[in-house]
């Protein structure tokens, strides 16, 4: 398996809703992380997790809520979002980073925020 | 991580080779160049990554000059399915390090 699965592929949240957000790779990956796309920008990284550990925290705000539960898993718990937080969200995946691989991206969550 | 800089945009036709470059100036030793693309409402896809030799996979050639301050990215025979955003970017490898990316090259493949 080579992929990482994110589900759900869309989602559309009130601004009081409580969501979450999953990613599940399972190609032995110990790096893990969170980016955020607006429309026609690069990706932004927001989080990163190393052997199930948060190890950067992009100065998210505290409405997003990142956790690790395994070595597999990936969520991203949402709350009281705003509409401008709409956006493509990605998780990516990669080696240890002790060796240059490249990093495994899964299709991402468009979520809208309403 | 050393910053890069991309042309905004470049168009090519079908069938030709497409020639990317990038600058990367302020590159350190121990920092691998990385490129990546992303079609449209997808994630972003690894193409390839050197240190200083030029490298060479079923996607891609990257070539990275002598001095290691820029590099091009080589897509021998365009296709339309090419048509993409290219990200050049470079990284130190660290357990966790992040991936920043830039603003990249949008590339049109036409026929």
């Amino acid at each position: 398996d080579t992929e990482v699965t994110q589900t759900p592929k869309h989602l559309v949240m009130g601004m009081t809703n409580k969501k979450s957000l999953k990613c599940e790779q399972h190609m032995g990956h110990r790096a893990m992380y969170w980016y955020k796309q607006k429309a026609k920008k690069p990706p932004e990284l927001m989080f990163v997790y190393s052997y199930e550990k948060l190890s950067i925290n992009e100065s998210v705000p505290s409405r997003f809520s990142p956790e690790c539960p395994n070595s597999s898993l990936l969520n991203l718990h949402l709350h009281a979002l705003q509409p401008e937080d709409s956006a493509l969200y990605l998780c990516a995946s990669s080696q240890d980073g002790t060796q240059p691989y490249g990093y495994t991206f899964g299709s991402g969550t468009r979520l809208t925020v309403v | 991580d050393a910053k890069t800089t991309q042309p905004p945009s470049m168009d090519c036709a079908e069938g030709r080779a497409a020639n990317l470059p990038c600058n990367h100036s302020t590159i350190s030793g121990n920092e691998y160049v990385y490129w990546y693309r992303q079609i449209h409402s997808q994630g972003p896809q690894y193409i390839i990554h050197g240190l200083k030799n030029n490298e060479t996979n079923e996607m891609a050639s990257l070539i990275i000059t002598e001095d290691r301050k820029s590099s091009t990215l080589i897509l021998p025979h365009a296709t339309l399915r090419d048509t993409a955003v290219y990200y050049c970017i470079v990284r130190v490898e660290a357990a966790g390090n992040k991936l920043t990316f830039g603003g990249g090259t949008r590339v049109l493949v036409k026929p």
